[in-house]
């Protein structure tokens, strides 16, 4: 069973603060990993993605892979409350064509 | 820019009613995928499809098929609606010939059924 899981939270921090959201993911062949933002209402947009181990660094988000230990999280730093969403993990599996599993999401609430 | 085009954000329609839903693509992607999304539920596949008139089932197929004529251009088709399908449906599209498969989605349909 090819399994993505997110704390479905909400996670709430103070604007300002890092926010760290956390996915594990079943398969550990797994070749590609995805991070969306979703707004309440809209649809998914895509943010980062990862391929190999370590850090991958794009304004203030960074996403961390480690593959050994399956799995991948999202450090966003500077949180705004326009950060306030939920985040989708999303990964795709050995063997799997272009299809993704995606985790449920994590709901982020960033205090002013 | 990969723009992802879904023929209505909001769509009202009664038990048993044929729907279409659409979703258009400009960036020459070869998969697109149909998913619905519920309140715990999370995105779940319903049909997806590597080529013009390819199609596979996802993972909740039941009372749904789908139509792909054209590379850019991939149909939902609720055949006879139940409130149960009352949901948002999203439509994705990414590039065969990528490394990685990333995903882009539309603006999503948000289908009531009553």
């Amino acid at each position: 069973q090819k399994e993505v899981e997110q704390n479905s939270g909400p996670l709430s921090v103070p604007e300002g603060a890092i926010a760290s959201l956390n996915c594990t993911y079943s398969d550990r062949g797994s070749q590609s990993f995805f991070w969306y933002r979703q707004y309440s209402g809209k649809s998914p947009e895509l943010i980062m993605s990862i391929y190999s181990n370590g850090d991958k660094e794009d304004g203030r988000f960074t996403a961390q892979l480690n593959k050994a230990s399956q799995y991948v999280s999202l450090l966003i730093r500077d949180s705004q409350p326009s950060d306030s969403a939920t985040y989708l993990c999303a990964v795709r599996f050995y063997n799997q064509g272009g299809k993704l599993i995606f985790g449920q999401g994590t709901e982020l609430s960033v205090k002013p | 820019d990969v723009k992802v085009t879904q023929s209505s954000r909001y769509l009202v329609k009664r038990t048993g009613e044929k729907v279409f839903l659409e979703c258009v693509q400009d960036m020459d992607h070869e998969n697109m995928f149909w998913y619905r999304q519920d309140p715990g539920l999370g995105l779940r596949l319903i049909y997806f499809s590597y080529d013009v008139k390819m199609k596979e089932k996802g993972d909740i197929p039941e009372g749904y098929s789908v139509s792909r004529e054209k590379k850019e251009r991939f149909s939902l088709i609720l055949e006879s609606a139940s409130t149960n399908q009352t949901s948002m449906y999203l439509c994705a599209s990414s590039f065969q010939g990528a490394r990685f498969h990333e995903q882009y989605f539309g603006p999503g349909t948000r289908l009531t059924v009553t």
